[in-house]
């Protein structure tokens, strides 16, 4: 079946602009996570949807960013106001279960998308 | 604060040669996963352990995961220029999941 799939895969925007990234998750999977890479570095974990609970935003870097995540399944991460530390990549992933249920928290990761911010 | 260390950060190996990454945490993980990374693509699973002591094989590759369930192994035997690339344990915890910094391998033919 297909995978995680995340839109757009390369963004270049002007300091200061909005930016919204997609995340489509593998169908079925219940959690939804965003994380922040910046090149060469680990994962930094962002903020994580189990079903249509409201998730913990404690995570994210500022206010400037937020996600939100429809019916159970697509999310959106916007970034207002983007600054040049925003740019990194930006990696979404999904899992059956949640976190702590074993084997069932495997995570999926997408391509991520590729934001650059000038 | 780093939840998950791994170690070493960095590993340049000649092709042929044995190496070990180490995970370690003070914490206690339901399950641990490995992922590994190549330059321009998301991470991808290469196995989870669940049970304390678990020792899984993938070809040339042992996971272990200790028996107190907070660390774990990933040995590479042979190893080859294709097992280059950032290798990343990871575990959850209630409503977050952590990831270790990576180890960086580069195996030279």
């Amino acid at each position: 079946g297909a995978g995680v799939s995340q839109s757009p895969s390369n963004k270049v925007t002007e300091k200061g602009k909005d930016v919204e990234l997609r995340c489509d998750p593998i169908s079925g999977h219940t959690a939804l996570y965003w994380y922040r890479q910046s090149l060469g570095q680990g994962l930094e974990f962002l903020i994580y949807f189990q079903g249509n609970s409201a998730p913990d935003k404690s995570g994210l870097p500022s206010d400037r960013f937020s996600a939100e995540r429809t019916g159970g399944s697509v999310s959106t991460l916007t970034i207002q106001r983007t600054q040049q530390e925003d740019s990194a990549v930006y990696l979404c992933a999904s899992s059956f279960g949640a976190p702590g249920t074993g084997g069932q928290e495997t995570q999926y990761f997408g391509p991520g998308t590729r934001l650059l911010v000038l | 604060t780093q939840l998950l260390e791994q170690s070493p950060q960095f590993l340049s190996i000649q092709e042929g040669e044995n190496l070990t990454v180490y995970c370690n945490s003070s914490s206690v993980f339901s399950s641990l996963q490995w992922y590994r990374q190549e330059p321009g693509e998301g991470p991808v699973l290469l196995v989870t352990v669940v049970t304390g002591g678990e020792v899984k094989k993938l070809k040339r590759l042992t996971f272990q995961f200790g028996d107190a369930r907070k660390d774990s192994s990933l040995h590479i035997t042979a190893a080859q220029p294709g097992d280059t690339g950032l290798y990343l344990c990871a575990g959850g915890d209630f409503n977050k999941f952590y990831f270790g910094s990576g180890t960086k391998l580069n195996v030279k033919p």
